[in-house]
């Protein structure tokens, strides 16, 4: 069974930092494109970065760079979000996704991000 | 990078048919028929139900449809049912490895 588990989230300042994590399961880690997608409360859903299977492309949504990167290690089955300079618009419930078929194909539960003073 | 263009709300009676619409422009939707479309639940994760503009994943009902026409992208349920009440997003890639969500459509089964 395929599972993607996020940890990390939190409160923070604006300013400050936050690591995010996914966990994956059941599936071969290393043959897939990962996403992460976050969510505002009470809003739509935006995309935000991918990588590639061997971490060696990675893009980003406008807003984000050079202040967020995404990694993986595809050894521990586990891919990353490092964020700095958070902005109070930066709040919302991040989702790990998969990539198959050109969609996201399965999600995580979520972890809920907080910026604020 | 701006969002597709969905309509806010959309409601239907259980056995009847809707369509939600997602607008885009010629560099995303018009460009690539790699649209996909996603249901969600109140507090939880988003589903997929529609990839590559008209495919199903295993195990989504083909109650659901997707199409595509210029840079419009479309998904019409068909008999509705009161558990399709929920959110529902369109995904188009836009090119350069990146992707453009909808604002999401609210889904009411009077």
């Amino acid at each position: 069974e395929v599972q993607l588990v996020e940890s990390g989230g939190g409160s923070v300042q604006p300013g400050g930092s936050l690591k995010l994590s996914c966990a994956a399961s059941g599936f071969k880690f290393s043959d897939y494109w990962m996403n992460w997608v976050r969510q505002a409360p009470g809003k739509g859903l935006e995309w935000v970065t991918n990588i590639k299977e061997d971490g060696s492309e990675k893009y980003y949504i406008d807003s984000v760079k050079g202040r967020v990167t995404i990694s993986r290690d595809n050894a521990k089955n586990s891919f990353f979000l490092q964020m700095n300079s958070l902005r109070t618009e930066d709040t919302a419930i991040y989702y790990c996704a998969r990539g198959w078929s050109n969609s996201l194909d399965y999600w995580g539960q979520g972890t809920l991000v907080t910026v604020s003073s | 990078q701006s969002a597709l263009t969905q309509s806010a709300s959309v409601s239907g009676s259980p056995g009847q048919s809707i369509t939600i619409s997602c607008t885009g422009t010629s560099s995303d939707i018009g460009r690539y028929d790699l649209v996909s479309w996603y249901q969600q639940h109140p507090d939880k994760a988003p589903k997929l139900i529609i990839y590559e503009v008209s495919k199903w994943p295993s195990g989504v009902s083909n109650r659901f449809s997707g199409s595509k026409s210029g840079n419009t992208a479309s998904l019409t349920i068909f008999g509705l049912q009161a558990e399709d009440e929920g959110d529902y997003y369109c995904l188009s890639y836009a090119g350069s490895n990146t992707w453009v969500f909808g604002g999401g459509t609210k889904l009411t089964v009077l």
